[in-house]
């Protein structure tokens, strides 16, 4: 099992809609999760960070973590052509932040 | 605020030639250091890591190897370079442990012909 699992995708989604990415981890012991988004061509860049149980919310994007479940997502309301690009997930693995493979959506006009 | 530069932005090398990537951190101090590879279309695979001048952690066995000669310069190095080390090269910093938040370079995109 990996460390951290994501659906590769694409997610296709129309603009306006909300899309929902997800991400499970398997070390119980994370305490923080992180999301990256990775437009084509580019590096990542942090968008969200969650350290407690429930939702944060950060202008259209909301990060929901239940530790429980060993899940994490995001989502992204009224989405916009210019959200399609790759999401990774992040959550500690041992000693190191590891990266989930990446969810790549697609936001259609 | 922290600033991260890597060098070259984009680089075409033929096979069996040597290479140099060049990264460096301003505005912090003792960072932890990071080089990732992402294949095209893939996820990032995490090549080395340095918490500390000349602490260097390798996590894939290959042809590179990573040097941290000052506190915010890392450099990744192969004395000859394969067709299968084509890819995006991406340095990344963090403070404290290294499970904290990583910022990414804007990368070096390498094609080995």
């Amino acid at each position: 099992q990996k460390e951290v699992e994501q659906n590769s995708g694409p997610l296709s989604v129309p603009e306006g809609a909300i899309a929902s990415l997800n991400c499970t981890y398997s070390d119980r012991g994370s305490q923080s999760f992180f999301w990256y988004r990775q437009y084509s061509g580019k590096s990542p860049e942090l968008i969200m960070f969650i350290y407690s149980n429930g939702d944060k919310e950060d202008g259209r994007f909301t990060a929901q973590l239940n530790k429980a479940s060993q899940y994490v997502s995001l989502l992204i309301r009224d989405s916009q052509p210019s959200d399609s690009a790759t999401y990774l997930c992040a959550a500690p693995a041992g000693n190191m932040l590891t990266f989930g493979g990446g969810t790549r959506l697609m936001v259609k006009p | 605020s922290q600033t991260i530069h890597q060098w070259p932005a984009t680089l075409v090398q033929p096979v069996g030639s040597p290479l140099s990537l060049e990264c460096t951190v301003e505005g912090t101090s003792n960072p932890n250091l990071y080089w990732y590879r992402q294949a095209a279309g893939r996820g990032l695979q995490l090549l080395f890591y340095s918490v500390g001048i000349g602490q260097i952690s390798s996590e894939v066995p290959q042809n590179l190897s990573a040097s941290r000669p000052q506190d915010r310069q890392f450099i990744l190095s192969s004395k000859k370079l394969l067709l299968s080390d084509s890819g995006f090269y991406l340095c990344a910093w963090s403070e404290g442990t290294p499970q904290e938040t990583q910022y990414f370079g804007p990368g070096t995109r390498l094609l080995v012909l």
